[in-house]
């Protein structure tokens, strides 16, 4: 099984450019969830889904759009990139939605918004 | 509001001696705790997990986590650290009694581990 897969793994954009992230996951898993990690602060929520067709925001979702067309597939777009996304992206899954289920990661997507 | 303090930023340690990643957790209700490892360049990996029952957890690599209620913590341990075990530690909460959907994973800021031969 490859798990959580995440493209790309490095990039470099301009400001006001836009780009999406391609995450991927072959474990039928109906929760995935996209985060970014900044230096002391962890890993922040950006947006989630449920299943197919189902998607909600997290705690930073301003600048970026998701959409779940198939269970495997959980894009998340940069409509015009800003520096302040300069970040390391994280997608994720899990087995259902309860709160004791593991979350399982892709490798991370390194951003730089120049 | 759910929130996760890892109160040292980096834990040096000689190789051979033994570890200790310190965690405490807020929640309203009871935890889901978690603790995730990441190395350089890579994603996090799942290490263990505690839901209910022992307040012992045994996870990978040879990690353990001890769950205490009174105190709120959550401090993960290894008795005999390797040098292979330097990497980001990450101690993350969940509420239980919050069922929708959008119960988020809160992170702590994470603990840099260094093992020194």
């Amino acid at each position: 099984n490859a798990g959580v897969t995440q493209t790309p793994k490095f990039q470099v954009l301009k400001t006001g450019q836009s780009m999406t992230l391609q995450c991927a996951q072959d474990m039928n898993h109906e929760y995935m969830s996209w985060y970014r990690q900044d230096p002391g602060m962890g890993l922040r929520l950006i947006h989630y889904s449920v299943g197919a067709g189902i998607t909600d925001q997290g705690e930073v979702p301003n600048g970026y759009n998701v959409s779940r067309s198939t269970t495997e597939d959980f894009p998340l777009r940069l409509l015009s990139a800003a520096p302040s996304q300069t970040s390391v992206y994280f997608c994720a899954s899990s087995y259902g939605v309860s709160s004791g289920n593991t979350i399982y990661f892709g490798e991370g997507s390194w951003l730089t918004v120049v | 509001a759910q929130s996760v303090a890892q109160p040292e930023d980096q834990v040096n340690v000689a190789e051979g001696n033994p570890l200790t990643v310190k965690c405490t957790y807020s929640v309203s209700g009871n935890p889901y705790l978690f603790w995730y490892v990441q190395y350089p360049n890579r994603g996090l990996q799942f290490l263990l997990k505690y839901i209910t029952g022992d307040n012992l957890v045994k996870g990978s690599y040879g990690f353990e986590a001890e769950f205490n209620k009174s105190q709120t913590s959550f401090h993960l341990k290894k008795p005999s650290a390797l040098v292979s075990d330097s990497a980001l530690y990450f101690c993350a909460v969940r509420d239980s009694s919050i069922k929708a959907a959008g119960n988020k994973l809160t992170f702590g800021g994470g603990t840099r581990v260094l093992v020194k031969p």
